[in-house]
């Protein structure tokens, strides 16, 4: 079956600090990777993504690149920032309408 | 215009009552969803319908009742509540292959 494994929290980081967050995944065929983010006190929403091998997905700083031969998509910013405060989960998705989570990193940004 | 809307918001009841929570996504999507977010921030999925089709079903116990009226909406019903309910519940809506939008979250608290 499909898993993600994320790298366990919390992460707390000055500001400007150099985050990185690792994700890797089990899946058959070939899965899209998601990076979801979920500020305090609101829903989850897509930061970024990227649908096939070696795509990179982009999206307010954040980068992560879908490696499809180390199985990882790991999330990247080079300067954070106290707004970037947030649980980050990295997600799959197969053909089957199914989202497969991991368990969610908690990042705190210290100013 | 909201998305994905859930109601209500917050949720707290006694031990053993029958709740429901609602879901509506204006999208035109057709495939809809229901998320446990428990108190470490894991996301699991509990239940998918696809045009008013269940397809997902993960092992989730038999007093949570899914019932979609139609294809905007997926109620989520759940009878003799226990305290290992209290989580946020999330509601997500996609179309076939394409990002899914998330609800705000329902958090329910059993006491």
């Amino acid at each position: 079956g499909n898993s993600v494994t994320q790298m366990e929290g919390p992460v707390t980081l000055s500001e400007e600090a150099f985050l990185t967050i690792n994700c890797t995944y089990t899946a058959t065929g070939y899965p899209s990777l998601f990076w979801y983010v979920q500020y305090p006190g609101e829903g989850l929403q897509l930061l970024l993504k990227a649908t096939k091998a070696d795509d990179k997905g982009s999206n307010k700083g954040f980068e992560a690149t879908y490696r499809k031969e180390t199985t990882s998509f790991h999330l990247e910013k080079g300067s954070v920032q106290v707004s970037d405060s947030a649980v980050y989960f990295c997600a799959l998705s197969d053909s089957d309408y199914k989202l497969s989570f991991g368990a969610g990193t908690t990042v705190t940004v210290r100013a | 215009d909201t998305a994905v809307s859930q109601t209500p918001k917050y949720l707290v009841t006694q031990m053993g009552n029958d709740k429901s929570i609602k879901c509506e996504q204006n999208l035109g999507h057709d495939t809809m969803y229901w998320y446990k977010q428990d108190s470490k921030k894991f996301l699991k999925i509990m239940f998918s319908y696809n045009n008013k089709e269940l397809i997902i079903n993960e092992t989730v116990p038999n007093r949570f009742s899914p019932k979609s009226p139609d294809k905007a909406h997926l109620n989520l019903h759940i009878n003799s509540l226990e305290l290992g309910d209290s989580a946020v519940y999330f509601c997500a809506s996609s179309q076939a292959g394409q990002k899914e939008f998330f609800g705000p979250g329902t958090r329910l608290t059993v006491l």
